[in-house]
This record gives C-alpha cells, structure tokens and sequence, in this order.
C-alpha cells in the first residue's frame, strides 16, 4: 500500500516569502503530525492533527501554521520565511488506534 | 521537559562486531521507538517497545525497554557495512497529550562500519 507521500520534495524560496507543503498520509490514516529536522536542533515536533482539529503543537512561532482537512490530507505553512527555516520537513502518519508511525520522504526546504 | 538522549552519538565499528546504543529518556513513558535514517532519506521504522521488559529483533538488531530504568538500548550484531546509518530512538511523553503521536527524539547515533 502507499506510504506517506508528501509534495514537494525540493524546493527553494527567498527570504520573507511564504511557502505551503503538502502531505497525504497512508490510506486510513487519521492522525497526521510534522517535524522539523535540521543538523542544529535534529527532529523537533511541529504539531499534529486529527480529524482536521490540530490536537498538539510544539514550540514554534505562529508564522509555522497547518491544517488537516476532511480526507485526512494536511497541509503546513510558513509565512515570511527566515534562513533558519531551511529544512528536511517531515510528515508521519498513524491509525489512531495504532502504535507505529510512519514517515514521509519529506520536502527539502532551502530559504536563501 | 521530556528530554532524551542517546549514547554515543557516533560510533565506529567494524564489520562483525557486536554493540549497543543506548537511549535514556527523563519522564514516564511506556511507548518507545527506534528509527533509522540513511543520509538524505526518510525515518525508516524499526521497532516500537510498548512496555517494560519488551524486546523485539529483526535480523541483527534487537531493541528492549526497561521503564523504570527509562532505558532503552539497541544491540548490533555482527555488524555489516548495510547497518551504517543514523539511529533515533524516539519517546512519546504521555503525561503532556494522549494521542500517542507527539514524539521527542534523541539526537541520534551516526553508526559507521567499516569493512
């Protein structure tokens, strides 16, 4: 079956510009979460959705924002980008009744 | 704050040797996991630990979880060059939410096998 497919997988943007990634999670799967990952800080928690209600979210400044929608696909946005948001973005995906969560291949962020 | 860390963070071994990687984490928690992450790549998922005394294998890995401990280790054996990669243990912190999908990851342990 499909995994986590998430659009786009490269992309560069210039500085205060906004950028939206996307993400679809494995067929069945409610419960859709985010992470940052970069060499400085590794693998840091964004936030979560379930059921297009974001349920958890991490210690990130608002301009980090995302939305689930009603077939479970989630999006994530970041308004007025910095050099620090330069990134690996990672999607995971979960049943909610289940205990494994599975990553995306993730979209490679470069903000210059 | 749920804080993890791994030991050590970069490990060189040869092809046959056996080791361990280990992951301590600072609050209760009975859902550990161990990830796999080759250079540019995804998380690959390895093994999720549910509760204390668990231990899983597949092929030469084999993970185990001591809750009281807050310990989790990672156990190569007879390495091969294919192993070499980045290992993240991860722990969900469930005195902070319920639904089992916030993780707090270590840093990472780069293993390096040489032939």
């Amino acid at each position: 079956k499909a995994g986590v497919t998430q659009t786009p997988r490269y992309l560069i943007k210039t500085r205060g510009q906004q950028v939206t990634l996307s993400c679809s999670p494995i067929s069945g799967h409610r419960s859709v979460s985010w992470y940052q990952q970069t060499p400085g800080q590794g693998l840091q928690f964004l936030f979560e959705y379930f059921s297009e209600t974001q349920r958890n979210k991490g210690n990130f400044p608002g301009r980090f924002s995302g939305r689930q929608f009603s077939n479970s696909r989630s999006e994530m946005n970041v308004s007025t980008l910095e050099l620090g948001d330069s990134a690996l973005y990672l999607c995971a995906s979960r049943m909610f009744s289940g205990n494994t969560i599975y990553f995306g291949e993730g979209s490679w962020l470069t903000v210059v | 704050e749920l804080k993890v860390e791994q030991n050590p963070l970069f490990l060189s071994m040869q092809e046959g040797k056996n080791y361990t990687i280990y992951c301590n984490y600072s609050t209760t928690s009975d859902r550990l996991y161990w990830y796999r992450q080759d250079p540019g790549k995804s998380l690959e998922s390895l093994f999720v630990l549910l509760s204390n005394g668990a231990v899983k294998q597949e092929g030469r890995l084999m993970a185990s979880l001591d809750t009281k401990a807050r310990l989790s280790t990672l156990h190569i054996t007879a390495a091969v060059h294919d192993l070499s990669a980045t290992y993240f243990c991860a722990v969900v912190d469930h005195q902070k939410e319920t639904s089992g999908s916030r993780l707090t990851f270590g840093e990472g342990t780069q293993l390096t096998v040489n032939p």
